[in-house]
C-alpha cells in the first residue's frame, strides 16, 4: 500500500493568496483526520471525515480554513486568504473506522504538507 | 475532555544508554494510550498503543511503554538506543468510543554518540 498520500510536499505562497492542500487517504479507510503542526501549538486536529462526511470541525481556527471531502479517495483543505501565521506542517490521516474494534482505528499518517506564508 | 503532558521537551542521551520519555494524561473518563514517532521531515508514525489487558506494551524497534493508572502516566522506554532512534516523539490519548487524538507536545530525543 502506498500510505496516505499528501501534496504538494511544500508550498510556499503570499499572503492573501489562496493554497489548497491535498490528501489522498490509504484505499478501504473510511476516515481522514486533518492535523496542524506550529512550535507554538503543537499538533492540533482541525477537522476529521467519517465516509466522506464532517464530524467534527472545532478545530479549524477560522473561517478562512474550509475543507471537503468529495469521495473516498480525496480530501482538500483550503485556506482563503493565507496569513503568515497560518505557516505550519500540515498532516492528513487516516483511519479504519469500522466501529468493530478500537485495535483497527489506528491513524496513519502522511508525510506532510510544509507551508510558508510570507 | 482530555490533556496529555509530556515532562521534557528534549532529551539526550549517548549511544547504547537506556531512555525513558515521560507522558502524564488527564482524563475522567477511560482512554486508550498512544506513542508516535516523527523522523525528521517525516510524518508521524505509529510505535505503540495501549487499549486493554497488561499494562507492560511492546512496540516497534525495541521501545515499550507502561500503563499506569493510579499515576495516569504512560512512559516510554528503550534499554539501549541507536542513533537512528534520534527523532521526536509524541505521546497522545484517545477517549474510548471516540476518533479524535489528543497530542502532547512532544519530546526530542537527541543521540550522542
Amino acid at each position: 500500500d502506498a500510505g496516505v498520500i499528501q501534496s504538494p510536499r511544500h508550498e510556499v505562497t503570499e499572503m492573501g493568496q489562496e493554497v489548497t492542500l491535498r490528501c489522498k487517504p490509504i484505499s478501504g479507510h473510511n476516515s481522514l483526520f486533518w492535523y496542524r503542526q506550529t512550535m507554538m501549538r503543537g499538533l492540533e486536529l482541525l477537522i476529521y471525515f467519517n465516509n466522506n462526511v464532517p464530524i467534527d470541525d472545532s478545530g479549524m481556527p477560522e473561517d478562512r480554513f474550509s475543507a471537503k471531502m468529495p469521495n473516498a479517495s480525496f480530501s482538500t483543505l483550503k485556506i482563503q486568504p493565507s496569513e503568515p501565521r497560518d505557516s505550519a506542517v500540515y498532516f492528513c490521516a487516516s483511519s479504519s473506522q469500522l466501529g468493530a474494534s478500537p485495535d483497527t482505528d489506528t491513524q496513519y499518517f502522511g508525510p506532510g504538507t510544509r507551508l510558508t506564508v510570507l | 475532555a482530555q490533556s496529555v503532558t509530556q515532562l521534557d521537551s528534549q532529551v539526550p542521551v549517548f549511544e547504547e544508554a537506556p531512555v525513558e520519555l515521560r507522558c502524564n494524561y488527564s482524563s475522567s473518563v477511560s482512554v486508550y494510550l498512544f506513542w508516535y514517532v516523527q523522523y525528521p521531515n517525516q510524518g508521524l508514525q505509529l510505535l505503540l498503543k495501549y487499549l486493554s489487558g497488561s499494562t507492560l506494551v511492546k512496540g516497534i524497534n525495541g521501545f515499550e511503554a507502561e500503563f499506569n493508572k493510579s499515576q495516569t502516566s504512560f512512559h516510554l522506554r528503550k534499554p539501549s538506543v541507536h542513533i537512528s532512534d534520534t527523532a521526536e516523539y509524541f505521546c497522545a490519548v484517545r477517549q474510548k468510543g471516540a476518533q479524535k487524538l489528543v497530542f502532547g507536545q512532544g519530546t526530542r530525543l537527541t543521540i550522542n554518540p
